[in-house]
């Protein structure tokens, strides 16, 4: 089925290891976005990309790396865990932002990311 | 930056009567959307309004936004016990890359039956 769909639903780690969350679209939307979700700051985002090997900073990057090479995916990858990334992070898609009307995103159902 | 906030941040209702959530932001902006997220769920794009629109109907969701008081509110009428979920507006602001949304920190709607 068309869609967006991320994995692992739920992850635990430890301090200090590197863990990779992956997102896959069927659409073939040109943006892709990684945000996380914590309690009092609504959704932030980390990184996004604009076409397959072009991504950008967000508002929240630091300890994040992504990659594009596809597409369909990117990846979210945390280097080094550390508690404070404990989080939900989501992926989302829109077809190309090309005028002032905007687009809007569809979002995965998330991955519950634990750091002990 | 969180550059919008909704108001209130919770809300409780009967089925059958109206919601109304209000968003307010601060610098100019392209549109505003408001999304709904269910527990456990990811977000659902409900209505995208650009900056030179004033007012958008979807069933029974209305949006307005008055672009020189930098605020937005939705209104969902009739409400249903299905509508309980977080809303969000997020915007779109002129200032940076177009797509790059800011989202408030949501209103939590519980509607009993």
């Amino acid at each position: 089925d068309a869609g967006i769909t991320q994995s692992p639903r739920y992850k635990i780690t430890e301090t200090g290891r590197q863990v990779t969350l992956m997102c896959h679209q069927t659409w073939s939307h040109s943006y892709m976005f990684w945000y996380r979700q914590d309690l009092g700051h609504g959704l932030r985002l980390i990184y996004y990309s604009a076409a397959a090997d072009i991504t950008d900073k967000g508002e929240v990057p630091d300890g994040y790396v992504v990659s594009r090479s596809k597409t369909e995916n990117f990846p979210l990858t945390l280097e080094s865990a550390t508690r404070s990334q404990t989080s939900v992070y989501f992926c989302a898609s829109s077809e190309s932002v090309t005028s002032r009307g905007g687009q809007p995103q569809h979002f995965g159902d998330g991955t519950r990311l634990s750091i002990l | 930056s969180q550059q919008g906030e909704e108001d209130p941040q919770a809300l409780s209702i009967q089925e059958g009567e109206n919601a109304t959530m209000n968003c307010s932001y601060k610098t100019s902006i392209n549109n505003l959307q408001w999304y709904r997220q269910n527990s456990g769920r990811g977000l659902v794009h409900l209505i995208l309004i650009r900056s030179n629109e004033r007012e958008k109907h979807s069933g029974r969701l209305r949006v307005t936004l008055d672009t020189s008081k930098k605020s937005s509110s939705l209104l969902i009428t009739a409400s249903r016990a299905a509508d309980t979920a977080s809303y969000f507006c997020a915007t779109d602001p002129t200032t940076d890359s177009w797509g790059k949304l800011q989202f408030g920190a949501g209103t939590q709607v519980v509607v009993t039956p």
